[in-house]
């Protein structure tokens, strides 16, 4: 079956400008996952949903990020007031359950270049 | 505080040679769970093996072994008779919860197998 997918696949904006990426998850995973790959800073864990609800959002570095999720499916990442260092290739992911042994399946990748 | 360290940076191999992956992590738990997953030039992470702190035995699959040792404090990743395909970024991850899955990710290792 289909796997996860990103889109767009790359977006480049200007700094101070809001960014929407979208994640679609494979069908019938309840948990879904949100990571950023950057240079700088490597693989960072974001947000985790189980069904529609956050339980865990420790790791958005700031409020001007955001995500949500409907329908337990599609999750978006919304990040406000773009600034140069939020440039990186963001990571979704979606597993069963939440459980560590729900193996998770990652998507591409969006790859966000902040100008 | 949680830690993964992945010192080898890039390494290169020729085709056939067999070659180790070091990872070494920090925890303060008696329970945690340690992962590999594969990056390659796609983008998709993708799954390898996870272990938890309890099961010290060591995993063989087709190539690939992997050796914990938790006097060390390491999960070291082997692949066998190394093929050009094996090229891509490995990373060594860890979890301290059972669920939700926040893993702190090494910063990768950089494998190259040529032909």
């Amino acid at each position: 079956g289909a796997g996860v997918s990103q889109s767009p696949s790359n977006k480049v904006t200007e700094k101070g400008k809001d960014v929407e990426l979208r994640c679609d998850p494979i069908s019938g995973h309840t948990a879904l996952y949100w990571y950023r790959q950057s240079l700088g800073q490597g693989l960072e864990f974001l947000i985790y949903f189980q069904g529609n609800s956050a339980p865990d959002k420790s790791g958005l570095p700031s409020d001007r990020f955001s995500a949500e999720r409907t329908g337990g499916s599609v999750s978006t990442l919304t990040i406000q007031r773009t600034q140069q260092e939020d440039s990186a290739v963001y990571l979704c992911a979606s597993s069963p359950g939440v459980l560590i042994t729900d193996t998770q399946y990652f998507g591409p990748g969006t790859r966000l270049t902040v100008l | 505080a949680q830690k993964v360290t992945q010192a080898q940076t890039e390494i290169s191999v020729v085709e056939k040679e067999d070659v180790t992956l070091d990872c070494v992590y920090e925890t303060r738990d008696t329970t945690y769970y340690l992962f590999w997953y594969k990056q390659p030039p796609s983008g998709e992470l993708v799954f390898l093996i996870r272990r938890n702190s309890f099961d010290e035995q060591n995993e063989i699959s087709g190539r690939y072994s992997w050796n914990f040792q938790k006097s060390t404090s390491s999960f070291n990743f082997t692949i066998t008779a190394s093929q050009v395909v094996d090229s891509a970024v490995y990373f060594c991850a860890l979890s301290e919860a059972s669920y939700g899955q926040n893993f702190v990710f090494g910063p990768g290792t950089r494998l190259s197998v040529l032909p």
